[in-house]
């Protein structure tokens, strides 16, 4: 089975500022590791996703996460803040690189930029 | 591409009654559709993943006949529920998934607000 733990679910940042958002994962097998965005009353948005090719992953919105195996880690950041990245995010895992099996979410992290 | 909507996005409905949300995949064919639970606040829930002409796969805990599912087209699935009681008010998304759409990821569309009084 597969987890994912989202540390933090409330992240204020002023804007300008560096964006971590925080997600280690638990599975049996390689996990295949994905961040969403959910804006209010929205559905939810793929900003990136890792499946194996490369440990650094560049998404939309300017949004990277790392995929670190020693550290069961695939945190998301963001080099300067923008008032639009204000939003809940959603770490996930799935077996699957396309995210087509089950997918399952950490508890989400919402962000808030400071002006 | 790849829009997936819902309808209806809020829905208020007396305990006891039955309700429709409906989840189309607008520009492409969903072979599978997800269905998930969102409560205030906290993580989206897989509650039953169904493929276009085949009952769906539940998960646990899930039930089957509170929470009907059909996905009779590929382009569109239906959650139905039943007897509907104040418990049941939450955040009802759904995705897509489909051969057409790129790499297969799943789609969401913008979810449905359900307020059970």
């Amino acid at each position: 089975a597969q987890s994912v733990t989202q540390l933090g679910s409330h992240v204020s940042v002023s804007e300008g500022a560096l964006v971590l958002l925080r997600c280690n994962y638990s599975s049996s097998v390689p996990p295949y590791l994905f961040w969403y965005v959910q804006y209010p009353n929205q559905g939810l948005q793929l900003l990136l996703k890792y499946t194996s090719a490369a440990t650094l992953v560049k998404g939309i919105n300017g949004f990277e996460a790392e995929f670190k195996k020693s550290e069961t880690s695939f945190h998301l950041t963001k080099p300067s803040a923008h008032m639009s990245d204000a939003a809940e995010y959603f770490c996930a895992v799935s077996l699957s690189p396309f995210g087509n099996e089950k997918l399952t979410f950490g508890t989400g992290t919402r962000l808030t930029i400071i002006p | 591409g790849a829009v997936v909507s819902q309808h209806p996005s809020r829905v208020i409905c007396k305990s006891g009654t039955s309700v429709k949300i409906e989840c189309r995949s607008l520009d492409f064919q969903a072979t599978t559709m997800f269905w998930y639970r969102q409560f205030p606040k906290k993580s989206l829930m897989l509650m039953a993943t169904s493929n276009e002409g085949s009952k769906a796969t539940y998960e646990q805990g899930v039930e089957k006949d509170k929470f009907l599912i059909n996905h009779a087209s590929l382009t569109l699935s239906t959650l139905t529920v039943t007897s509907a009681h104040p418990e049941d008010s939450s955040f009802y998304i759904c995705s897509a998934r489909g051969s057409s759409s790129g790499d297969n990821e799943q789609f969401f569309g913008p979810g449905t607000r359900l307020t059970v009084l």
